[in-house]
């Protein structure tokens, strides 16, 4: 059974750029959840997909958008890149239980000049 | 306002000691905190989970004790390794539409050989 996968490891954009970040969530789970993890801080709740359909925000302007494919997989894409844009973007999955237990990936460093 | 309050920041013990985390939360609908492990550019780990019903749970070395009336719960780390020196993060989720995770800010152990 393989674990929670994200695409890119890392990345390097500039501001006001658009990217696009991926994840595949673990074997028979279908809720995917997106957080922000500043350095040195925990990570912060953007949303939750649970089949295909957003399913709760936290506190992020639009720019952060997702999206959840019928395979469970997710997208995150943030518009405008902004400095504070910079962090660790973590996917995690989760059973049935609609995000109770959740298991992270790996990561997308996302440094934004 | 920080919902979880963790304690301490930074922490050193020596191989085979005791290493005690604390975290103390707001909300009372809370109903499920678990502690995570990460290590340095890698995702959290989901170490060991407990519900406000049950006051201790053991899971090899790991503990977690949760004291419902003070609103408090804590992680202890028996015979400590210097391969347990990693950051750790409380979490705390409720029953609702998708249960997003609320994290403390984490406390860096060092275990020292």
């Amino acid at each position: 059974e393989t674990g929670v996968t994200q695409s890119p490891t890392h990345l390097i954009k500039t501001r006001g750029q658009q990217v696009t970040l991926r994840c595949s969530s673990q074997s028979g789970h279908n809720t995917v959840s997106w957080y922000q993890q500043a350095l040195g801080q925990g990570p912060q709740f953007i949303f939750q997909y649970y089949r295909e359909e957003e399913n709760g925000r936290g506190n992020f302007p639009p720019r952060f958008s997702g999206l959840q494919f019928p395979n469970y997989s997710s997208e995150l894409n943030v518009n405008a890149l902004e400095l504070d844009d910079s962090a660790l973007y973590l996917c995690a999955s989760s059973p049935q239980d609609r995000g109770k237990t959740q298991y992270f990936g790996p990561g997308t460093r996302l440094l934004v000049l | 306002q920080q919902q979880v309050k963790q304690s301490p920041q930074s922490l050193i013990v020596q191989k085979g000691g005791i290493s005690i985390i604390n975290c103390a939360y707001e909300n009372t609908a809370f109903d499920y905190f678990p502690w995570y492990q990460q290590f340095p550019g890698k995702g959290p780990a989901l170490l060991i989970a407990i519900r406000p019903d049950v006051s201790e749970k053991k899971e090899g070395r790991f503990t977690i004790s949760f004291n419902k009336s003070a609103k408090q719960f804590s992680l202890h780390i028996m015979d400590s390794q210097p391969g347990d020196s990693a950051t750790y993060f409380c979490a705390a989720s409720k029953t609702g539409n998708n249960r997003k995770l609320i994290w403390g800010l984490g406390t860096s152990l060092a275990v020292n050989p």
